[in-house]
């Protein structure tokens, strides 16, 4: 099976710009998760979505956002990009069973940086 | 709220000597616990998880993880140091569906 897959894997913008980054997930997952990878912060949850519906939230501001497609396949939009915002975006899928999320298997993520 | 933390944000070890990377969980239930490795670069790589089947699980690469209730602790280890073990390691712990929350990570660097 292939693995997660993400692109852009590198991708540099201006600030102010905006930016949809894109996750597919393993095949037969249902469940995306994404996060933000920083020296500073460490590993930030963003969201999680499942059968297209935004199941959990991180603490991040509205700029952040995401959507689900039908076909499991994940984006999330950065808009009004700040310097802050670079970091390494990392999708994760999951499938879920008798109700339960399994675990979770990270795509090599996208490097963002913000000039 | 479940938490985790890594005591470490570097170990270093010499290459066939113990790796023991440690991780305390917080948690008022029974966590689902895991360990991900990040090589430069890359994303992250599950190398074992802990689900309440068995309190010593064992996962990739010859690692293998306690689970052990009484010190809320899910430490890591190896018996041989390989120089391709140079990574950084994360312990997280999930929270609510398929979220996880993650410790600080720590760098294990192998010397030879």
């Amino acid at each position: 099976k292939a693995g997660v897959t993400q692109t852009p894997r590198y991708l540099i913008k201006t600030r102010g710009q905006q930016v949809t980054l894109s996750c597919s997930p393993i095949s037969g997952h249902r469940s995306v998760s994404w996060y933000q990878q920083t020296p500073g912060q460490g590993l930030q949850f963003l969201f999680e979505y499942f059968s297209e519906t935004q199941r959990n939230k991180g603490n991040f501001p509205g700029r952040f956002s995401g959507r689900q497609f039908s076909n499991s396949r994940s984006e999330m939009n950065v808009s009004t990009l700040e310097l802050g915002d670079s970091a390494l975006y990392l999708c994760a899928s999951s499938t879920v069973l008798a109700g339960e999320f399994e675990t979770q298997y990270f795509g090599p993520g996208t490097r963002l940086l913000v000039l | 709220a479940q938490s985790v933390t890594q005591l470490g944000s570097h170990v270093s070890v010499s290459e066939g000597a113990l790796v023991l990377l440690r991780c305390n969980y917080s948690s008022s239930v029974p966590p689902y616990l895991f360990w991900y490795v990040q090589y430069p670069n890359q994303g992250l790589q599950l190398l074992l998880k802990y689900t309440s089947a068995a309190t010593l699980v064992k996962g990739i690469n010859g690692f293998e993880a306690e689970f052990k209730k009484s010190e809320t602790s899910f430490h890591l280890t190896k018996p041989s140091a390989h120089m391709s073990d140079a990574a950084e390691y994360f312990c997280a712990v999930r929270t609510s569906g398929s979220r996880l929350t993650f410790g600080e990570g720590t760098q294990l660097t192998v010397n030879p």
